[in-house]
This record gives C-alpha cells, sequence and structure tokens, in this order.
C-alpha cells in the first residue's frame, strides 16, 4: 500500500511563499489522487485542493484560489504544494492525503490515508 | 464553500453511546451520500473511520456507525472506550471536485 511521507517543518516570513512536498512510496503513485488538506493550530480540518497526478489536473478550493499551486512529480512519485504572499493565519499543519482511483480514473471520494503533516510556522 | 456544523465538544462515560452530528447544505451532505469520519488523536493524523455515510474500513470497530437525515450526517460510537477519546471531523463531497469538513468535536470519556 501506497505511504505518503512529508517534508520537514518550515519556519517562514510573512509575503514569502512554502513549498511543501509528498512522496509516494510502496506502491504506485498513478493510482491515486492527492489532497491538500492543514490544520490551523488547536483548529479544524481544512480542504485546500487536489490533483490527479495521472492527468495532472489540479483543483482548489475558493480560499486559496490564486495564492496556492500543486504540482506532481511522476518521476519522483511526489507531489508539491506551494502556498504564496504567506501570513501569520497560514501557520498550521499541512497534510497530503490519498484518495484511490477507480479502473477509470475516477477519484474516489473517500480520502483512506493521510501523510504524517507538516508544521509550517509564518512569523516576523 | 462553508465548513460543515458540527457540536464543539461531547461526552460520555465508559460503556454509553454518543452521536456526533454534522450539518451541511443541499450543495454537500444533502446531495451526496459521501460523508466520510476521521478520528484524530493528539499531534497524530486523522484516521478513516466511516465512509460513504456508513461503511467502515477493514479494522475499524463495529461500534462506530454513521446515518445521514436530509443535510445532516451523524457518527454514533456504541459501548464507549477510553480509547475513543479523540476529536472527531466529518467530510463531505460538495460536486465539482471539491470537499469541505466539519469543524471537529471534541469527544471525552469521563
Amino acid at each position: 500500500q501506497v505511504q505518503l511521507v512529508q517534508s520537514g517543518a518550515e519556519v517562514k516570513k510573512p509575503g514569502s511563499s512554502v513549498k511543501v512536498s509528498c512522496k509516494a512510496s510502496g506502491g504506485t503513485f498513478s493510482r491515486y489522487a492527492l489532497s491538500w488538506v492543514r490544520q490551523a493550530p488547536g483548529q479544524g480540518l481544512e480542504w485546500m485542493g487536489l490533483i490527479i497526478p495521472i492527468f495532472g489536473t489540479a483543483n482548489y478550493a475558493q480560499n486559496f484560489q490564486g495564492r496556492v499551486s500543486i504540482t506532481t512529480d511522476e518521476s519522483r512519485s511526489t507531489s508539491y504544494m506551494e502556498l504564496n504572499i504567506l501570513r501569520s493565519a497560514d501557520t498550521a499543519v499541512y497534510y497530503c492525503a490519498r484518495h484511490p482511483l477507480n479502473l477509470q480514473g475516477q477519484v474516489d471520494p473517500t480520502i483512506d490515508f493521510w501523510g504524517q503533516g507538516t508544521l509550517v510556522t509564518v512569523s516576523s | 464553500q462553508s465548513a460543515l456544523t458540527q457540536p464543539a465538544s461531547v461526552s460520555g462515560s465508559p460503556g454509553q453511546s454518543i452521536t456526533i452530528s454534522c450539518t451541511g447544505t443541499s450543495s454537500d451532505v444533502g446531495t451526496y451520500n459521501l460523508v466520510s469520519w476521521y478520528q484524530q488523536h493528539p499531534g497524530k493524523a486523522p484516521k478513516l473511520m466511516i465512509y460513504e455515510g456508513n461503511k467502515r474500513p477493514s479494522g475499524v470497530s463495529n461500534r462506530f456507525s454513521g446515518s445521514k437525515s436530509g443535510n445532516t450526517a451523524s457518527l454514533t460510537i456504541s459501548g464507549l472506550q477510553a480509547e475513543d477519546e479523540a476529536d472527531y471531523y466529518c467530510c463531505s463531497y460538495a460536486g465539482s471536485s471539491t470537499w469541505v469538513f466539519g469543524g471537529g468535536t471534541k469527544l471525552t470519556v469521563l
């Protein structure tokens, strides 16, 4: 089964960008779509966007349109989430999470497994 | 996309049953029978407990069950155990390849 291993914690200045990686290991990267979800300290989960690696297409939540970019590098079985123009409110743990794909390449609506999370701290 | 509404906290004694509600709209919970529930212990990643409203993944106790009525989904945990103490989140498909989460519910086992 595919496991998801994320990059380490980051500390960023307001106005800068952060790029978090999520490497899939132990399985076939192309069998999954990946959502990115964040969780601010003491807060709930917030869906940011999803990418289907075999198609290279991404879809984003309205709250993050224009500020987030989700990409993949199939040769490295890795997805990346880049968030720009960071502010203190972006301090959060960022998770990648997988959705299986069916044989027709359609995304299963259920997130069945999560990465370990990456803490991004935005502070001057 | 507004977050789904969950109670901030619920509590119960060992052996009792509790139910956590998750209220959305006709654009998400009400239209799609695609609500999932996640358990999250402090400092850990969420874990899938219920999917497609009422299905349990392999390995999840049958003490966990899900249901839906109208725009509200529910998670019921029967025979509460100390290890069930955690935060619980609902998540619904919201159409057009988007998803929405609930604000989370803290379950305390007294």
